[in-house]
């Protein structure tokens, strides 16, 4: 299995609450993804990253940034917490754009 | 807006069958086409990819790509109970760094 670590796990908080969450690789993959899953919609691209200091945006990522300083963590941020974002959260790595991409075990979020 | 349609399903398959799913996509400039399996509560695992036309057999698992008519299929053959779970097509354009995914197929295998 690919070396992916998503923490936390699980987590519940409060409308209006900074949320961090975080992607740890060992596999030096240059392409990292932060994806959103919800009944209906499939998985839905957040913001990606093609190197350290590079990202971009995918097609849902109004009230999320991001940030790599370094190749392996990859980090999501939702800076005010809202009931909407309440999801599974996937972090996906790839060696190159157009290969498949391998996921971490997802991040359960609530927000009350 | 690149759009990748799958049957919704439920699909229900007797076990020893043979399981097809099929997904279409918009852009003919897609490239690579990748089939993944998700079980209840987990992670997507990826389980094909295939990049030219034709077929791709690894073990029970066939996929079957057809630029021509932009649809791409996975059929698994002799299927087993441990094959229930949600299967994901996911399809990437040339020189794109991203991946566009279907919204599922849950297919039950009933023993």
């Amino acid at each position: 299995d690919a070396g992916i670590t998503q923490s936390p796990r699980h987590k519940v908080t409060e409308t209006g609450t900074p949320v961090t969450l975080r992607c740890h690789q060992t596999e030096n993959h240059r392409y990292m993804y932060w994806y959103r899953q919800d009944p209906g919609h499939g998985l839905r691209l957040i913001h990606y990253s093609y190197g350290v200091k590079d990202t971009d945006k995918g097609e849902v990522s109004d009230g999320y940034s991001v940030s790599r300083s370094k190749t392996e963590d990859f980090l999501l941020t939702l800076e005010s917490a809202t009931s909407s974002q309440t999801s599974v959260y996937f972090c996906a790595i790839s060696d190159r754009g157009n290969q498949p991409q391998h996921f971490g075990d997802g991040t359960r979020l609530s927000i009350l | 807006q690149k759009e990748v349609e799958q049957n919704s399903g439920p699909l229900s398959v007797p076990e020893g069958a043979i399981a097809s799913l099929n997904c279409t996509y918009s852009d003919r400039g897609s490239q690579s086409f990748f089939w993944y399996r998700q079980y209840s509560g987990k992670s997507p695992e990826l389980i094909m990819s295939i990049y030219s036309n034709g077929d791709k057999e690894d073990g029970r698992f066939t996929a079957q790509l057809n630029k021509a008519s932009q649809y791409v299929s996975l059929l698994i053959r002799d299927s087993q109970p441990s094959d229930s779970a949600t299967y994901l097509c996911a399809v990437n354009d040339f020189g794109n760094e991203k991946l566009t995914f279907g919204t599922g197929t849950r297919l039950t295998i009933i023993p």
